[in-house]
């Protein structure tokens, strides 16, 4: 069946540092890659998404990068900071099936 | 303010009690879903519906029940039959797949 795969399961890196989650998806339709975020007992959050059109996207820190050959996506945080601690999830999902199939999630913690 | 909301935020419920969790949606959106969130595990797929009075099953749905009588409204039940109903429950909505999913703040539900 259509999974998600995410790597590492948990990530510590010092502040300023980067930090770098990857994720392997099985259906090749998929063409819409989101990014949550979800701080602890908080609802996850999209920070940044990617579809399948686009090799790599940026937003200040964080960037995304996916591979449709491979059929993987990154997510890379540049100078990594205390409020990045959380844990991180990312999706896949195919335009007209409603469907998000979601990784394992990453729990970054930022070390001061 | 819109979004999406849960409620109640904290729910105890004794074996063998059926209960039911609240979803509220003022988004427009087509598409709800609930998801179960277990400690250090991903988000898991309980039910979905694209469209009022239909809904499909999701990757665990033995156990519960959900209804849509309303576009705006998508309300779980955690039947007795459920053998491991602790945990915290996300409800999201989408436009539909290929967009953003906005989730709800969860409910945290626990068996006593």
């Amino acid at each position: 069946g259509e999974n998600v795969e995410q790597h590492p399961s948990t990530l510590s890196v010092q502040e300023g540092d980067s930090a770098v989650i990857k994720c392997t998806y099985s259906d090749s339709a998929s063409n819409y890659f989101p990014w949550y975020k979800q701080e602890l007992g908080k609802r996850p959050q999209l920070i940044i998404d990617i579809r399948s059109n686009v090799g790599e996207k940026k937003d200040q820190r964080i960037a995304v990068t996916l591979n449709k050959t491979a059929k993987h996506f990154s997510l890379h945080i540049t100078e990594t900071q205390p409020e990045d601690s959380a844990v991180y999830f990312c999706a896949a999902s195919t335009s007209g099936t409603y469907k998000y199939i979601f990784g394992t999630g990453t729990r970054l913690k930022v070390l001061a | 303010d819109g979004g999406i909301t849960q409620s109640p935020k904290y729910l105890f419920r004794k074996e063998g009690q059926n209960v039911t969790l609240s979803c509220e949606q003022n988004l427009n959106h087509d598409a709800m879903y609930w998801y179960r969130q277990d400690p250090g595990q991903g988000l898991r797929l309980i039910y979905y519906s694209q469209i009022v009075n239909d809904f499909q099953k999701g990757d665990i749905a033995e156990g519960y029940s959900v209804s849509r009588e309303k576009k705006e409204s998508f309300p779980l039940t955690v039947t007795s039959a459920q053998k491991n109903p602790t945990a915290f429950y996300l409800c999201a909505s989408s436009s539909f797949a290929g967009t953003e999913a906005f989730f709800g703040q969860g409910t945290r539900l626990t068996v006593v």
